[in-house]
């Protein structure tokens, strides 16, 4: 079974709405941490906002915010107002485990391409 | 700032050729990541360190090896490059402890075998 599961391969939006990325994941770990990373056509990698399982609220980050619903095994990411240099491929992944020696290590999923439209 | 540098941006190698992708970072980190990307497939785990001279295997370690002499260093080798290892290569590092969680990621090399 796929551990991080992005059902959108692609999704266009207009300018300034807001967008919802979907992530689901699989674990059987208590503890665990979610990511979202940012490629742009440049290549590198942005991290973007981080949930940890254990965490009560859900994450924000400026005008990104994690939705967070852990019944569901979901952590979806929410951009407020898009912006055309929101424009870039969205990651999601998954570290299971405590953070500490050994447990570093990330599963990604397969990618989501956001398109703003002006 | 923490920088993870790759030795090349676009990298074109022959069939057969012993090819060697440098990763170097400069905060100091104990775990260092060697991913490839492809497309439709996301990022894959090929090997990590968590320390000097210790390698783990991650998701598709066949046809690669790695070598970390020195803390800020890590090499991917493909010992004969094949077309199917045509993709896109990228480096990461993160330091050991309960509050740091983001990996901080090189450019990304792009491989080509002819």
């Amino acid at each position: 079974a796929q551990k991080i599961t992005q059902t959108q391969p692609g999704m266009f939006v207009q300018e300034k709405e807001a967008v919802t990325l979907d992530c689901t994941y699989d674990t059987s770990d208590p503890s665990y941490g979610l990511f979202w990373y940012k490629q742009p056509s440049s290549g590198e990698m942005i991290f973007l906002i981080y949930q940890g399982s254990y965490d009560q609220q859900n994450a924000t980050e400026g005008r990104y915010s994690l939705n967070f619903q852990k019944a569901r095994k979901s952590a979806n990411l929410v951009i407020s107002a898009s912006q055309l240099g929101d424009s870039a491929m969205y990651f999601c992944a998954m570290r299971e485990g405590h953070i500490n020696f050994g447990n570093e290590k990330l599963t990604f999923g397969t990618g989501t391409r956001l398109t703003i439209i002006p | 700032d923490v920088k993870v540098t790759q030795s090349s941006r676009y990298l074109v190698k022959r069939t057969g050729e012993k090819v060697f992708l440098e990763c170097v970072q400069d905060m100091d980190h104990e775990n260092m990541f060697w991913y490839r990307q492809d497309p439709g497939l996301g990022l894959r785990l090929i090997y990590f360190s968590y320390d000097v001279k210790m390698k783990e295997k991650g998701d598709i370690p066949e046809g690669y090896s790695v070598s970390r002499e020195k803390k800020e260093r890590f090499s991917l080798i493909l010992e004969s490059a094949s077309t199917n290892q045509t993709s896109m290569y990228l480096c990461a590092s993160i330091e050991n402890g309960y509050l740091s969680y983001e990996q901080y990621f090189g450019p990304g090399t792009r491989l080509t075998v002819t």
